[in-house]
């Protein structure tokens, strides 16, 4: 089994924050990584997928970057706010495993932003 | 838009009860998938399916069945609900053309007492 680290679990910061967090993965047959946020009683909304090392992505005030050879995403979140709680799951695939997009998933990193 | 519903968003069974968790997506996508969610442990597939009447194992297929009669529609079946199955359980399928993004559902919190 694919072992996918995030951390930290969880995380507090005050509104206007800025804050990132980890994701660790095998670097050997890497393939893909998905960013994926799950807000409390809704479905879990893909942010970004991210295939080639130095892969840089943006979605309004949160970016993602990757390095497949040493095995890290960061996820960054500028200036927090309130409705950006939430858990932030991250995932990989590795290549030559099932065509079937089994994903292997981290624990998840809980963020809450305080007013 | 594409859509994933699942039947109940919480549900409370007593041990030793068969339990059905149905999901049901929109968009004619092959490929569905059953997860559990648990403190400290992220998603772990339970099984997953990639055709009317296919599965495959997942990660911890123990104590679950699955049914896939009807491409639309995705079942996980616990024969007889134990205490430990208390969890978040998410189902997600995929589409054959985006071969890396799932859709999930908003799932279903179920307790066995």
């Amino acid at each position: 089994i694919l072992n996918v680290e995030q951390s930290p679990q969880s995380l507090h910061v005050q509104e206007g924050d800025s804050t990132n967090f980890t994701c660790s993965f095998p670097s050997s047959n890497f393939y893909a990584l998905h960013w994926y946020r799950w807000e409390t009683a809704k479905s879990p909304e893909a942010l970004f997928v991210m295939t080639l090392n130095g892969d840089e992505k943006k979605k309004g005030r949160i970016s993602a970057t990757l390095n497949t050879k040493e095995g890290y995403s960061y996820l960054y979140i500028k200036g927090s706010q309130p409705e950006d709680s939430a858990t932030y799951l991250c995932t990989a695939r590795l290549a030559g495993g099932t065509s079937y997009g089994k994903l292997t998933f981290g624990q998840g990193t809980i963020l809450t932003v305080h007013p | 838009d594409v859509k994933v519903t699942q039947s109940s968003r919480y549900l409370v069974k007593r041990t030793g009860e068969k339990v059905f968790l149905e999901c049901v997506q929109d968009m004619d996508h092959e490929n569905m998938f059953w997860y559990r969610q648990d403190p400290g442990l992220g998603l772990r597939l339970i099984y997953f399916s990639y055709d009317v009447k296919m599965k495959e194992k997942g990660d911890i297929p123990e104590g679950y069945s699955v049914s896939r009669e009807k491409k639309e529609r995705f079942s996980l079946i616990l024969e007889s609900a134990s205490t430990n199955q208390t969890s978040m359980y998410l189902c997600a399928s995929r589409p054959p053309e985006l071969p890396y993004e799932q859709y999930f559902g908003p799932g279903t919190r179920l307790t066995v007492t």
